[in-house]
């Protein structure tokens, strides 16, 4: 597609239960990220996945927090047993080498943890 | 640690006023800075970045960012405030390659008034 798409745009959970975030980056975009924004944290970095390399996982808030990236393309954000503090909008960027240090930014998903 | 610094989170002008965003940053190492705007429910979307060579660089809408390295700042401009620059505003600033996350400020809400 034209953009990053992220899917659902809206996700209601019950704490306790687990969910899962999906982004499709662009086309040909190597780098994919996932932020998370807050209003008491503002946008914080939560990973990081480059090609075929390990991903960089410096921001993960907890072990609750998971992600994967499959054939380079589509990643999945995993939430378990999320928490009320969880509550945020999760937002994916993606970039590649022509793109340079632009990443581009994906609508984001809406988690609200009743 | 890299760090970013926005001041003020809530900035009003009249239309046609001149439109001033500061911004502040810190990093050990020469930083790539980036100005980012959201709308209401909508994802981050790019403005302009400095990465290197001319410090003074144009983005889309008008806008405009010099980067002072004397005063670490990157504060952005625009000369005269239209409605529908009504926005959140974020800086942020990256290691200087590309592949590594953004660390953002906490945003400038901007309100236009006619």
């Amino acid at each position: 597609g034209a953009g990053v798409s992220q899917s659902p745009s809206n996700k209601v959970t019950e704490k306790g239960k687990d969910v899962e975030l999906r982004c499709d980056p662009i086309s040909g975009h190597t780098a994919l990220y996932w932020y998370r924004q807050s209003l008491g944290q503002g946008l914080e970095f939560l990973i990081y996945f480059q090609g075929n390399s390990a991903p960089d996982k410096s921001g993960l808030p907890s072990d609750r927090f998971s992600a994967e990236r499959t054939g380079g393309s589509v990643s999945t954000l995993t939430i378990q047993r999320t928490q009320q503090e969880d509550s945020a909008v999760y937002l994916c960027a993606s970039s590649s080498r022509t793109t340079g240090e632009s990443q581009f930014f994906g609508p984001g998903t809406r988690l609200t943890v009743l | 640690a890299q760090s970013v610094t926005q001041l003020g989170s809530h900035v009003s002008v009249s239309e046609g006023a001149l439109v001033l965003l500061r911004c502040n940053y810190s990093s050990s190492v020469p930083p790539y800075l980036f100005w980012y705007v959201q709308y209401p429910n909508q994802g981050l979307q790019l403005l302009l970045k400095y990465t290197t060579g001319a410090t003074l660089v144009k983005g889309i809408n008008g806008f405009e960012a010099e980067f002072k390295k004397s005063e670490t700042s990157f504060h952005l401009t625009k000369p005269s405030a239209h409605m529908s620059d009504a926005a959140e505003y974020f800086c942020a600033v990256s290691e200087g390659q590309a592949g590594t996350a953004l660390i953002f400020g906490k945003g400038t809400t901007l309100s236009v008034s006619s």
